[in-house]
């Protein structure tokens, strides 16, 4: 079974704080994504890669940057953590599609971070 | 580009009566259709997929979907609702170019006694 953990399920963060979120999965998938999700908004994506150092921007990358230096890692930072970023985050990992013949997505459980 | 539509933000329905979520999609090419669960503070988890071939496609938990090209729908349905059916529950399309999924907002599905 693939597996896609965060590193934590529930944070509490300070206005003006860096914080990052951790995602590792265990398939050796190519593809990683950072989703927020909002009442009434659904998953946004907010980055993607592809491959280990490569990203590209998602809808809303405004306020987050990213890093992957291992293929199995994929880290969301927070810059400056504000209230408008208080959200539940959901990180993903994929195959290749036209390779697998499948575009589905492997989820972890979300981290539910508060700003305050 | 393509893009989801999910009609209806909330469903509510008895114990037993048909579930009936829907989904409506545009693509300029073939699409991989899916849809995803999501229970209570939880990840989102695969209900079913559809890639190429049988357009009628089962998924887990009694649900099944049909992908009809002619409306550009891939409506999901279970003949009798359960109370572990609440839920909220996502439709997706595939961006072939670049291995993105692009989600519908989601449909609140909740299950009376």
């Amino acid at each position: 079974d693939v597996k896609v953990t965060q590193s934590s399920r529930y944070l509490v963060k300070r206005t003006g704080e860096k914080v990052f979120l951790e995602c590792v999965q265990d398939m050796d998938h190519e593809n990683m994504f950072w989703y927020r999700q909002d009442p009434g908004l659904g998953l946004r994506l907010i980055y993607f890669s592809y491959d280990v150092k490569m990203k590209e921007k998602g809808d809303i990358p405004e306020g987050y940057s990213v890093s992957r230096e291992k293929k199995e890692r994929f880290s969301l930072i927070l810059e400056s953590a504000s209230t408008n970023q208080t959200s539940m985050y959901l990180c993903a990992s994929s195959p290749i599609g036209y390779r697998a013949n499948s575009y589905e997505q492997y989820f972890g459980p979300g981290t539910r971070l508060t700003v305050t | 580009a393509q893009s989801v539509t999910q009609l209806g933000s909330h469903v509510s329905v008895s114990e037993g009566a048909l579930v009936l979520l829907r989904c409506n999609y545009s693509s300029s090419v073939p699409p991989y259709l899916f849809w995803y669960v999501q229970y209570p503070n939880q990840g989102l988890q695969l209900l079913l997929k559809y890639t190429t071939g049988a357009t009628l496609v089962k998924g887990i938990n009694g649900f099944e979907a049909e992908f009809k090209k002619s409306e550009t729908s891939f409506h999901l349905t279970k003949p009798s609702a359960h109370m572990s059916d609440a839920a909220e529950y996502f439709c997706a399309v595939s961006d072939h170019y670049t291995d993105k999924l692009i989600f519908g907002t989601g449909t609140r599905l909740q299950v009376f006694p």
